[in-house]
């Protein structure tokens, strides 16, 4: 079981960039979760999929951010355009289907833009 | 708004003692609660989880659930200097349905001095 994978570990943009993050679940799970975790605000939910279909994006601050799931294995998360203010670790999580099932986690990207 | 509240801390126990961590909730159609540890700069990893009202153990570590009052609790025995991290809690949305959306509580910072 290789875990949920993240990348880049980190990423390091200028004001304005387009920011795209990705991340591979573990094989067999259904849902995917996008969070986002910052000192002051702590976890906080962007986005979540199941079987691939967007169910939940209340979370996603503005139009600046979007994110896909083309496939059960992977799904990215886009910037576009990326602001100092998205500074911040995103987690990308997978779990299997059901209420009640626990979250894993992958490593986070640490995302700065100056 | 659904929230998840814990005190911040920092929570200071000595070597041994047991640490008390808690959590209320405001969404009384959750089902499922969470706990995880996240050591500083790392992703967040579950440790328990529980479903029924009562005590759940599991090695050093007992969950307590009182849905009647909307709080979970962590207690963690002969707590070692290795438990210090921030521990989170989470509870599934359930107002509306039950789904597996985990709403993340914003952590205990635990300091276990040896």
């Amino acid at each position: 079981d290789a875990g949920v994978i993240q990348s880049p570990r980190h990423e390091v943009t200028e004001m304005g960039q387009e920011v795209t993050l990705r991340c591979k679940p573990i094989s067999g799970h259904n849902s995917l979760f996008w969070y986002r975790q910052t000192m002051m605000r702590g976890l906080e939910l962007l986005i979540y999929f199941n079987n691939n279909v967007p169910i939940d994006d209340s979370g996603m601050p503005e139009d600046r951010f979007s994110a896909k799931m083309p496939n059960a294995s992977f799904s990215t998360l886009k910037i576009q355009p990326s602001e100092p203010r998205d500074s911040a670790v995103y987690f990308c999580a997978s779990s299997p289907w059901g209420v009640g099932s626990p979250l894993h986690f992958g490593n986070g990207t640490r995302l700065t833009v100056t | 708004q659904k929230e998840v509240e814990q005190n911040s801390g920092p929570l200071s126990v000595p070597e041994g003692a047991i640490a008390s961590l808690n959590c209320t909730y405001s969404d009384r159609g959750s089902q499922s609660f969470f706990w995880y540890r996240q050591y500083s700069g790392k992703s967040p990893e579950l440790i328990m989880f529980i479903y029924s009202n009562g005590d759940k153990e599991d090695g050093r570590f007992t969950a307590q659930l009182n849905k009647a009052s909307q709080y979970v609790s962590l207690l963690i025995r002969d707590s070692q200097p290795s438990d210090s991290a921030t521990y989170l809690c989470a509870v599934n949305e359930g107002y509306g349905g039950a789904t597996n959306k985990l709403i993340f509580g914003t952590g205990t910072l635990l300091a276990v001095q040896p």
